[in-house]
């Protein structure tokens, strides 16, 4: 699975949209970029997945860029209980093993 | 989405015994599940890949003797930590894809071994 980058940590005031970026330059072609988010001491909820095209669904967007090395996970009006940590993985979806990063710890604050 | 079971949802034992962690996936079939082990403030980090009606496949410097996994059915996978020690304490985590596509994770197991 190709690498992904993602920033450490971002603050986001609740209501606003909170916009999650990820590096993926060595994404192949078949591999789709999937978003997990893991809430304190639960197990990783799967949000959204796409491979060329933009994604919405009830949870988020998802915003690939045409030479897909590079997404954003947009969360159009974040609440408090949104705060987790977000995972951005490249991933060929053939029931194959998953590789987490340290992905990005988001806030949202009052 | 897809639902994905674990229990217990947090184990206490003392050191030297075995505790044994179930997967279930509730609606749909997986001839493969995932586990994983998460410490404090660090990523999940795969430990194995467990396969129906075959054996587990290890992650380099996963003990398979320690860490006993048994896939009995298209919807139950079960870890056993085997002669549990304190540093055997982690948040234990299995997934499932669904339509061998997405995958979804469980709640999570919490082992605390005294």
């Amino acid at each position: 699975d190709a690498k992904t980058t993602q920033p450490p940590s971002m603050d986001c005031a609740e209501g606003r949209a909170a916009n999650l970026p990820c590096n993926h330059s060595t994404i192949s072609g078949n591999e789709y970029v999937y978003w997990y988010r893991q809430i304190h001491s639960q197990g990783p909820q799967y949000i959204i997945h796409g491979l060329k095209n933009n994604e919405t669904n009830e949870m988020a967007s998802l915003i690939i860029t045409e030479d897909r090395k590079s997404s954003t996970l947009i969360l159009p009006h974040a609440t408090l209980r949104d705060t987790a940590v977000y995972y951005c993985i490249a991933y060929t979806g053939t029931a194959s093993k998953l590789t987490f990063g340290t992905g990005t710890r988001l806030q949202v604050t009052l | 989405g897809a639902v994905v079971s674990q229990h217990p949802s947090r184990v206490i034992c003392k050191s030297g015994t075995s505790v044994k962690i179930e997967c279930r996936s509730l609606d749909f079939q997986a001839t493969t599940m995932f586990w994983y082990r998460q410490f404090p403030k660090q990523s999940l980090m795969l430990m194995a890949t467990s396969n129906e009606g075959s054996k587990a496949t290890y992650e380099q410097g996963v003990e398979k003797d320690k860490f006993l996994i048994n896939h009995a059915s298209l919807t139950l996978s079960t870890l056993t930590v085997t002669s549990a020690h304190p540093e055997d304490s982690s948040f234990y985590i299995c997934s499932a894809p669904a339509g061998g596509e997405t995958q979804y994770f469980g709640p999570g197991t919490r082992l605390l071994v005294l």
